[in-house]
């Protein structure tokens, strides 16, 4: 089965810094890469996904980087502001209406004033 | 659009009782739901698979006489902890997938989750 790897686990950055969370897989078959926010208590939140044919997609101040090739994906967040602490997952599937999500660990995101 | 909501929100609840919560996609119809468990400061797991009209899939490892499942329309799906324990305190999420016509079909709405606690 799909094992996703999620790095790091935990992130600090300074309000209006980078921050850049990175996951890779193992099936091949994956074609769908969504990433999600969670706050305390709360469920997750789609922020982003991508699919196999496309290599990078923007949205305001998050951007989703794949690479099919070597099997991996990263979340770039700019300008990061301290709404955007919260826990961040990314998951993996094949896509299609019998696919299931398989998600990485996750990493903490703690913005600093 | 593509609101998940889940009831309740939080339930305390005796050793041995039973508790449901209910999933509904508000603004969609979905074709199939899923049901998550998360441990704190864990990942999510994914528990059971569910198309409505049909029996849920279960995850190795998830007793699906302790953890029942019922689709009964495109917009609700119901978790079932029967005879609930201690140890089957955690948070429990939803999601719900879009048919054909509501979207991409890969995407997961994620309800607000529905935190039990059993005593």
């Amino acid at each position: 089965g799909e094992n996703v790897e999620q790095h790091p686990s935990t992130l600090s950055v300074q309000e209006g810094d980078s921050a850049v969370i990175k996951c890779t897989y193992s099936d091949s078959a994956s074609n769908y890469f969504p990433w999600y926010k969670q706050e305390l208590g709360k469920g997750p939140q789609l922020i982003i996904d991508i699919r196999s044919n496309v290599g990078e997609k923007k949205d305001q101040r998050i951007a989703v980087t794949l690479n099919k090739t070597a099997k991996h994906f990263s979340l770039h967040i700019t300008e990061t502001q301290p709404e955007d602490s919260a826990v961040y997952f990314c998951a993996a599937s094949r896509g299609g209406t019998a696919s299931k999500l398989t998600f990485g660990t996750g990493t903490r995101l703690q913005v600093t004033l | 659009g593509a609101v998940v909501s889940q009831h309740p929100s939080w339930v305390i609840c005796k050793s041995g009782t039973s508790v449901k919560i209910e999933c509904r996609s508000l603004d969609f119809q979905a074709t199939t739901m899923f049901w998550y468990r998360q441990f704190p400061k864990q990942s999510l797991m994914l528990m059971a698979t569910s198309n409505e009209g049909s029996k849920a899939t279960y995850e190795q490892g998830v007793e699906k006489d302790k953890f029942l499942i019922n689709h009964a329309s495109l917009t609700l799906s119901t978790l079932t902890v029967t005879s609930a324990h201690p140890e089957d305190s955690s948070f429990y999420i939803c999601s719900a997938r879009p048919g054909i016509a509501g979207g991409p079909r890969e995407t997961q709405y994620f309800g607000p989750g529905t935190r039990l606690l059993v005593l």
